[in-house]
């Protein structure tokens, strides 16, 4: 079964760091544009970073400098490891597949929350 | 760059059909046929009903299609059903922006 099991969600401090992780199954993360796009509460989605098959890597402005996103083929996992954290970092974060064929984000994991709170 | 425009909500009762619109510019929607709309429902992740302005993935129901004129996008929905209640977001590809622009979604109501 193709999925995607997102991990590493919590509540942190302004300014704190957090890492998540995006296992995969069913299909390989390196052959793939995988990428994380996040929802504050109550708001619409937002592309937050992406990386291509050849490694190549593409952030947000508003991340920009702060998050990291990188894949462990080994593993078939993805993560995003997010520095620096703000309030507005407040949201569920889903990684997903861009399927290049389609042009569209067809896999989608069921999210972690990230809430960034004192 | 600035997310897609789409109204709020729509509303419709069961068996109607309603339309979605998404407007972008000529950077974004009416320079690609890289348009795709996911179906949110509440507390669950995104699903993808609709890529490349008009084709469907296997799976998705028949009653969903998709269409674009100049720089505006709809995605329309035939015989509505209780279970097409939901937020909708259309996405396309944009020349000015790294991977892509949302649309701020629209919520759907089936009256």
């Amino acid at each position: 079964e193709v999925q995607l099991v997102e991990s590493g969600g919590g509540l942190v401090q302004p300014g704190g760091s957090l890492r998540l992780s995006c296992a995969a199954s069913g299909f390989t993360v390196s052959s793939n544009y995988m990428s994380w796009v996040r929802q504050a509460p109550g708001k619409g989605l937002e592309w937050v970073s992406v990386i291509y098959g050849g490694g190549s890597t593409y952030y947000a402005d508003s991340v920009k400098g702060r998050f990291t996103i990188s894949r462990d083929n080994s593993k078939n996992t993805l993560y995003l490891q997010m520095n620096s954290l703000r309030a507005e970092d407040t949201a569920v974060y889903y990684c997903a597949r861009y399927h290049m064929g389609f042009d569209a984000f067809d896999i989608w994991g069921q999210g972690t929350m990230v809430t960034v709170s004192s | 760059q600035s997310a897609l425009t789409q109204p709020a909500s729509v509303s419709g009762s069961p068996g109607q059909s309603i339309t979605i619109s998404c407007t972008g510019t000529s950077s974004d929607v009416g320079g690609y046929n890289y348009v795709s709309w996911y179906q949110q429902h509440p507390g669950k992740a995104p699903k993808l009903m609709i890529y490349d302005v008009s084709k469907r993935p296997s799976g998705v129901s028949n009653r969903f299609s998709g269409s674009k004129s100049g720089n505006t996008a709809s995605l329309t929905i035939s015989g509505l059903q209780a279970e097409d209640e939901a937020d909708y977001y259309c996405r396309s590809y944009t020349s000015s922006s790294t991977f892509g622009v949302f649309g701020g979604g629209t919520k759907l109501t089936v009256l």
